[in-house]
């Protein structure tokens, strides 16, 4: 079973400060992806990356940016963080055929107070 | 626009009993794939089933099956005898193509299992 392991689970960060939340997979997948999951919204997609040194915007990207330095690592930075970035993140991970499924980490609940 | 939808907020069943969700995509590909995913109480998202468009047999795991209506673009998911574990939030995915890398969510319906 694929492993994907997110840090840190909780944060609470201020309002115009810099956070980065992590992510590792130890499958060797080659596509890595951050989702917020928001009531009334379910997940929608931040930004994903179809594998080291790619990166590509997806459907909310707006205050993120996302780094893949390696196969196994997937970032996600909020250089100034804002209350509306309040949320519960989900990394994933996947291979590169269509008819495979996602594997979801267990969260990283933020708040920015 | 929402290419998946799923409109039911939350069902509430009695235990033991079947229970249908559903989900209606939109697309314009002739070869898509549809996921169905179970969300714990515990923030877990777990995969359940898949059904590969091209294939006419609806897909079955475990207590878990799909009713697959592709004219009508849509892909119900049925749980038999349910189970109090089962209580958890369902999401529907989809992904286009072969190769396109992005899957597409509903927005979930929250199951309840009542004993």
């Amino acid at each position: 079973e694929a492993a994907v392991t997110q840090s840190p689970r909780n944060k609470v960060a201020v309002t115009g400060g810099k956070v980065t939340l992590s992510c590792n997979q130890t499958n060797n997948h080659n596509n890595m992806y951050w989702y917020r999951q928001d009531t009334g919204h379910g997940l929608r997609l931040i930004h994903y990356s179809y594998g080291a040194g790619s990166t590509e915007k997806g459907d909310i990207p707006d205050g993120y940016k996302a780094s893949r330095p390696s196969q196994e690592n997937f970032s996600l930075i909020l250089e100034l963080a804002t209350p509306s970035q309040t949320s519960v993140y989900f990394c994933a991970s996947g291979r590169r055929i269509s008819n495979e499924r996602l594997f979801f980490g267990h969260g990283t609940k933020l708040s920015v107070l | 626009a929402q290419k998946v939808t799923q409109t039911q907020t939350s069902i509430s069943v009695m235990e033991k009993t079947t229970v249908t969700m559903d989900c209606v995509y939109e697309t314009q590909d002739s070869s898509y794939f549809l996921f169905w995913y179970k969300q714990t109480a515990s923030g877990e998202i777990v995969f359940l089933i898949r059904q590969d468009s091209y294939k006419k047999e609806n897909a079955t795991v475990g207590h878990y099956s799909l009713n697959f209506q592709k004219p009508k673009s849509s892909i119900g998911l049925i749980i038999t005898a349910t189970q109090i574990e089962d209580s958890a939030v369902y999401f529907c995915a989809m992904r286009e193509g072969w190769g396109y890398q992005n899957f597409y969510f509903g927005k979930g319906t929250s199951l309840t299992v009542i004993p």
